[in-house]
C-alpha cells in the first residue's frame, strides 16, 4: 500500500530563516502526493499538490515543494518563515481511490 | 464557493445518546469522505461516498452509521458511542476518481466528545 513518512515530529525555525519539512513516499507508480496544513481546531487546507503535471510545484502562501522520483521525496519548503506559518503540516498521498493516506505530521513552530 | 460546512462545530454526548453529524458541499463534488482525527495524529479515514453509493468502509465499527441522502449532503450518524471515540471528525469532498481536479477540500470539522 502506498504510503508517506514524515521525518521530524517537530521543526523550529527563527522568523525569516528557511523552512523545510521532509517527506518521503513508498510507491511503485507515480503518485499524486499533497501537502495540507491544519490550524489549531480548524480542518485542513490544501497547500499544494503534485500530479505530476511539473516537479516543482508552488502553493498557496509561498510554499513550494519539488517532487524527485529518484529519492522518492516531496520536501516542502518556503523561503522565508513567517509567525503565521506556525501550523501542523500534513504530506499525503492519493491511494487512488481519491482517500487520502496521511503522513504522521510535522507541528512548525516559528521563533521571534 | 469552495466551503465544506459541518455542523456541529462542537458536540458532547453520553454514551447512550443518539446523534448525527453533518457535512454539505456545493462544489459539484460527486465523492465525499468521513475522517476521524485524534488528538496529535493524523486524519484516518473511515468511509468514502461515490456518486451517492458507500465505496470504501474502512471496518468501522457499527456503532458509526453513514449515509448520503443526496449529492450534496453527508450525515454520520452517531449511537452508543464509547469515550474512546471522542475526536475531530472531518468531512471532505472531491472529484471522483477519473474526473477533474485531484484534491480533497475539508471541512472545519466536528469536536465530539463522548462522556
Amino acid at each position: 500500500a502506498q504510503s508517506v513518512t514524515q521525518l521530524g515530529s517537530h521543526v523550529s525555525v527563527s522568523e525569516g530563516a528557511l523552512v523545510l519539512l521532509r517527506c518521503n513516499y513508498s510507491s511503485s507508480v507515480p503518485p499524486y502526493l499533497f501537502w495540507y496544513v491544519q490550524y489549531p481546531n480548524q480542518g485542513l487546507q490544501l497547500l499544494l499538490k503534485y500530479t505530476s503535471a511539473a516537479t516543482l510545484v508552488k502553493g498557496i502562501n509561498g510554499f513550494e515543494a519539488e517532487f524527485k522520483k529518484s529519492e522518492t521525496s516531496f520536501h516542502l519548503t518556503k523561503p522565508s518563515a513567517h509567525m503565521s506559518d506556525a501550523a501542523e503540516y500534513f504530506c499525503a498521498v492519493d491511494t487512488g481511490r481519491r482517500a487520502l493516506t496521511f503522513g504522521s505530521g510535522t507541528r512548525l513552530q516559528v521563533q521571534p | 464557493d469552495t466551503e465544506v460546512t459541518q455542523t456541529p462545530k462542537h458536540l458532547v454526548m453520553g454514551m447512550t445518546n443518539k446523534k448525527s453529524l453533518k457535512c454539505e458541499q456545493h462544489m459539484g463534488h460527486r465523492a465525499m469522505y468521513w475522517y476521524k482525527q485524534k488528538a496529535k495524529k493524523p486524519p484516518e479515514l473511515m468511509f468514502v461516498y461515490s456518486y451517492e453509493k458507500l465505496s470504501i468502509n474502512e471496518s468501522v465499527p457499527s456503532r458509526f452509521s453513514p449515509e448520503c441522502p443526496n449529492s450534496s449532503l453527508l450525515n454520520l450518524h452517531l449511537h452508543a458511542l464509547q469515550p474512546e471515540d471522542s475526536a475531530l471528525y472531518l468531512c471532505a469532498s472531491s472529484s471522483p476518481p477519473g474526473q477533474g481536479n485531484t484534491e480533497a477540500f475539508f471541512g472545519q470539522g466536528t469536536r465530539l466528545t463522548v462522556v
